[in-house]
């Protein structure tokens, strides 16, 4: 399986902030990396995919990079809605889809 | 906007089969593939294993001894049997959509990115 280790695991900032977390995978998964916020008793949702593409009603704020192994998920200037887990997940490796273990981002 | 919904028993008795279907509302699971991830309470998220709307499936290997994914009888539903549960299956299970996508390392089309998810369901395991 390919390890998705996402850093920091959890993260403590400001309204107004600019926030990057990193995911990085053990191998190379070229661009199949997404990344989705999880806000407590509801399911994930869609943020970015293939590395760097801003999903449909997405607020332009978010922002993915990376390539190979090494990826980041930027949040310009975080609005109070954005304190949430973020995840990231890996499809390259079929059958075997993983996620990193998630970052929490708190006040 | 196609909504997804999950439903099945809340509870299920070590060694038995937790059973789940997803309610596509749009009514239709035609040109889409359709994947079950499950997060332990607390936990992070697992991928369980997709289907595809022509009824092949492809599981995660540290499952794929228990899980079967079917189609409905009608077109606008797809399910999972997991057996042999014990507690550490306790999870909330999700259904989920994906656009068929070429992976050039599998030389085929899968799941790439999933959306929308369900509102997911808890099932506990125990007696």
């Amino acid at each position: 399986d390919i390890q998705m280790t996402q850093s920091p695991s959890s993260l403590s900032a400001s309204v107004g902030d600019r926030v990057t977390i990193t995911c990085r995978a053990s191998q190379n998964i070229g661009n199949y990396l997404n990344w989705y916020q999880q806000k407590p008793g509801k399911a994930p949702n869609l943020l970015i995919y293939v590395a760097t593409s801003l999903q449909s009603g997405v607020p332009s704020r978010f922002s993915g990079s990376g390539s190979g192994t090494d990826f980041t998920l930027t949040i310009s200037s975080l609005q109070p809605e954005d304190f949430a887990t973020y995840y990231c997940q890996q499809s390259y490796n079929m059958p075997s889809i993983t996620f990193g273990q998630g970052t929490r981002l708190d006040i | 906007q196609v909504e997804l919904q999950e439903s099945g028993p809340g509870l299920v008795k070590p060694s038995e089969t937790l059973s789940l279907t997803c309610t596509v509302s749009d009514g239709s699971i035609t040109s889409y593939y359709w994947s079950w991830i499950r997060q332990p309470p607390g936990k992070g998220l697992e991928w369980i294993g997709y289907i595809s709307d022509s009824g092949t499936t492809d599981y995660n290997p540290s499952l794929k001894s228990r899980v079967t994914m079917s189609l409905g009888t009608s077109k606008s539903q797809f399910s999972l049997k997991l057996s042999s549960v014990t507690a550490a299956d306790t999870a909330i299970y999700y259904c989920a959509r994906s656009l068929p996508y070429y992976n050039q390392a599998g030389r085929g089309y899968y799941p790439n990115w999933f959306d929308p998810w369900g509102q997911g369901t808890l099932v506990t395991v125990s007696s």
